[in-house]
C-alpha cells in the first residue's frame, strides 16, 4: 500500500479486556512511531522503534502499555487490563530515518473505545 | 505547563480571509518546526517543515518561526472552505527531543463560503 495502515478502524472492549493494535509502516521505512490523541487533544508520543528496537518508550503511560515490532516492519501495540481512561485514537506513523529531519507519515488511527 | 502551547479556537473566517495560527514553546531543544493538517477521523497530514528560525512559503501558506521568542505561526491567505480542518503545530529537535514529535493541542478552523 502507499501509505501507513492500521487496524482495526475501530475498537470496542470492555474494561479489564487485552487489545492489540496494528499498524503496518510505508514500505521502507525504517522509523516506526505510535502516538495516542484525546478527544481536543494533540497526539501524545508513546513510543518510537529504530528498526526492531524500541529506541525511545519513555512516553508510554504504565506497565499496561507495550509494543513490540519483531520484524523491523509490522508493530503491535498491546495494552492489558484496559481502563476508561484508555478510550483515545492511537495513530500510528512512519518515517525514512529519524524523525526531525524526516518527514513522519501518519496512518488514519485506531479509534478504541473501552466501556 | 505544556511544552508546547496552542489556542484550540474554534476559528471561524469567511472565505478569502488571511487566517493566522500560532504556538509558542518552552525547549530551547527544539529545532524542527512543522504544521499538520488534519481533517475529521483522519490522521494528521504534514503542510509545513521549517528548519530553525526564518520564514518558508508554499502556495498559500507561509510558516514563521521566531527561535528568539520561542513562537512559530502558519499564515494562510485566500482562505477556502476545504482549509476547514483542525491545524497541529508540532515540533523536534535534538537529544532527549530527538525522533519523537511534540504537539500542540491544535486550533480548529471554520471557512464559510
Amino acid at each position: 500500500g502507499a501509505g501507513v495502515s492500521q487496524t482495526p478502524s475501530n475498537k470496542v472492549t470492555e474494561k479489564g479486556k487485552y487489545v492489540e493494535l496494528r499498524c503496518d509502516p510505508i514500505s521502507g521505512h525504517t522509523a516506526l512511531y505510535w502516538y495516542r490523541q484525546s478527544l481536543g487533544q494533540g497526539p501524545e508520543f508513546l513510543i518510537y522503534f529504530q528498526g526492531t528496537g524500541a529506541a525511545d518508550d519513555s512516553g508510554l503511560p504504565n506497565d499496561r502499555f507495550f509494543a513490540v515490532r519483531p520484524e523491523g516492519s509490522v508493530s503491535t501495540l498491546k495494552i492489558q487490563r484496559t481502563e476508561r481512561g484508555d478510550s483515545a485514537v492511537y495513530l500510528c506513523a512512519s518515517s525514512l530515518g529519524l524523525a526531525g529531519a524526516n518527514e513522519q507519515f501518519f496512518g488514519p488511527g485506531t479509534r478504541l473505545t473501552v466501556l | 505547563q505544556k511544552e508546547v502551547e496552542q489556542d484550540p479556537g474554534p476559528l471561524s473566517v469567511p472565505e478569502g480571509a488571511i487566517v493566522s495560527l500560532n504556538c509558542t514553546y518552552s525547549n530551547s531543544a527544539f529545532q524542527y518546526f512543522m504544521w499538520y493538517r488534519q481533517y475529521s477521523r483522519k490522521g494528521p497530514e504534514l503542510l509545513m517543515y521549517t528548519y530553525s528560525s526564518g520564514n518558508k512559503e508554499d502556495g498559500r501558506f507561509t510558516a514563521q518561526v521566531d527561535k528568539s521568542s520561542k513562537y512559530i505561526s502558519l499564515f494562510i491567505r485566500d482562505s477556502q472552505p476545504s482549509d476547514s480542518a483542525t491545524y497541529l503545530c508540532a515540533m523536534s529537535g535534538r537529544g532527549s527531543t530527538l525522533g519523537r514529535l511534540y504537539f500542540g493541542r491544535g486550533t480548529q478552523l471554520t471557512v464559510w463560503p
